[in-house]
């Protein structure tokens, strides 16, 4: 079964500590995305990557980090710098075609990080 | 820029009934859209998308939606609502920017279907 996994479903994490989201795909694709999602404010992307050990800050980076080690696991690390961390992430991934901006990005099943 | 904008962050419909989710988007270049559904506590998961090849989309579930340049819409439609329409519905502009796809999402509009 190809697709993209995303562990733990659900997280709790003490202020001031640092977290890590892991997502993984066995669908051989290059691209990809972490995007946070609170209501009402639909998707904003942290971050992305399109090759190994190559990323790019997205619109609301600050508080993140990430890591492309390999092609198919791009975890996030949700630092104590983020100031409001609580919210549901999600990460995608997408093949890189001619134009990219056809690509279908497909999407992992999210983790719900709670900061308590 | 791009920006996507979903009239109506709630639409309740009954069962059998037409459904109707409204987006208009703004782009500076011919723009690629998508309709996305997100279940409660899932990803997303894409529905249809528009890539210029034609103006009607048909997607999955029955959906489908029209691209109307004049008018810079995008609506999704299903004939007759199902109980298993009750979702999120995600429109998105796409655009390649810099080397990478750059895909701005809408607000999502809730759909509750009454039986």
């Amino acid at each position: 079964d190809g697709g993209i996994t995303q562990s733990p479903k659900y997280l709790f994490r003490k202020e001031g500590q640092n977290v890590t989201l892991s997502c993984e795909q066995n669908l051989n694709h290059d691209a990809m995305y972490w995007y946070r999602q609170d209501p009402g404010q639909g998707l904003r992307l942290i971050y992305y990557s399109q090759i190994v050990n190559d990323f790019q800050k997205g619109d609301i980076a600050e508080g993140y980090s990430v890591s492309r080690e390999k092609k198919e696991s791009f975890p996030l690390t949700v630092t104590s710098a983020q100031k409001n961390p609580t919210a549901f992430y999600l990460c995608a991934s997408s093949i890189l075609s001619r134009p990219h901006s056809t690509d279908t990005q497909y999407f992992g099943p999210g983790t719900r990080l709670t900061v308590l | 820029a791009q920006s996507v904008t979903q009239l109506g962050s709630h639409v309740s419909v009954s069962e059998g009934a037409l459904v109707l989710l409204r987006c208009n988007y703004s782009s500076s270049v011919p723009p690629y859209l998508f309709w996305y559904v997100q279940y409660p506590n899932q990803g997303l998961q894409l529905l249809l998308k528009y890539t210029s090849a034609a103006t009607l989309v048909k997607g999955i579930n029955g959906f489908e939606a029209e691209f109307k340049k004049s008018e810079t819409s995008f609506h999704l439609t299903k004939p007759s609502a199902h109980m298993s329409d009750a979702a999120e519905y995600f429109c998105a502009v796409s655009l390649s920017r810099g080397g990478y796809q750059k895909v701005t999402f809408g607000i999502g509009t809730k759909l509750q279907v009454i039986p």
